[in-house]
């Protein structure tokens, strides 16, 4: 059990468009997801908090117009990447915790979305 | 603020060989550390946390406050163990995880 999907796992698009990347928890509930950033050898930096039916909590310097979140169900937590850009190009990852569980810490990990901006 | 330091990025042993992975952390609160694994080609995944202070795979990490340190340890190496191991802190209910950068583990032949 526990399951996070991703979709779609990678993608690939022009300077300028937007891009939707999708997190499902597909077997449990989830009232929160985070949403993390890699970029290449690095560590995982958090990007936001998404809250289902409310506004997501953005970390420090990461500009909330220019990645969407929106948690519009239990299940299901979005991410848009508006007006991208070369530099926006890395891999997003989001990660949530069982909601009976959520003091233990353990998150369960979707398995990554690859975005390469050209 | 929350910090995460895994001071080695890369950490190479033979099989059987004991490995020591550290971590150290600095948080003002109470600390929950937790040490996650990312297998070749597959997601992050729990390895273990303090709190639990049990022993997975053969890995354990005491949690030392004084020395602000979560180090992960294994008396005998294998290849399976071979995966990048990211030390993470947490600071109370949420889940919310600073992560440090991660030790890329390799255990030769």
């Amino acid at each position: 059990g526990a399951v996070v999907s991703q979709h779609p796992s990678w993608v690939i698009c022009k300077s300028g468009t937007s891009v939707k990347i999708e997190c499902r928890s597909l077997d449990f509930q989830a009232t929160t997801m985070f949403w993390y950033r890699q970029f290449p050898k690095q560590s995982l930096m958090l990007m936001a908090t998404s809250n289902e039916g409310s506004k997501a909590t953005y970390e420090q310097g990461v500009e909330k117009d220019k990645f969407l979140i929106n948690h519009a169900s239990l299940t299901l937590s979005t991410l848009t990447v508006t007006s991208a850009h070369p530099e926006d190009s890395s891999f997003y990852i989001c990660s949530a915790p069982l909601w009976r569980r959520v003091d233990t810490g353990e998150l369960f990990f979707g398995e990554g979305s690859r975005l390469t901006v050209l | 603020a929350q910090r995460v330091t895994q001071p080695e990025k890369l950490l190479s042993v033979f099989k059987g060989a004991p490995v020591e992975l550290k971590c150290n952390y600095s948080y003002s609160g109470s600390p929950e550390l937790f040490w996650y694994v990312q297998y070749s080609r597959q997601r992050l995944q729990l390895l273990l946390r303090h709190i639990s202070r049990e022993s997975i795979k053969g890995f354990t990490a005491d949690l030392n406050k004084g020395e602000t340190s979560f180090h992960l340890k294994k008396p005998f190496a294998q290849e399976e163990d071979s995966a990048m191991y990211y030390c993470a802190l947490g600071g109370g209910r949420g889940s919310r995880l600073t992560f440090g950068e991660g030790t890329q583990l390799t255990v030769n032949p």
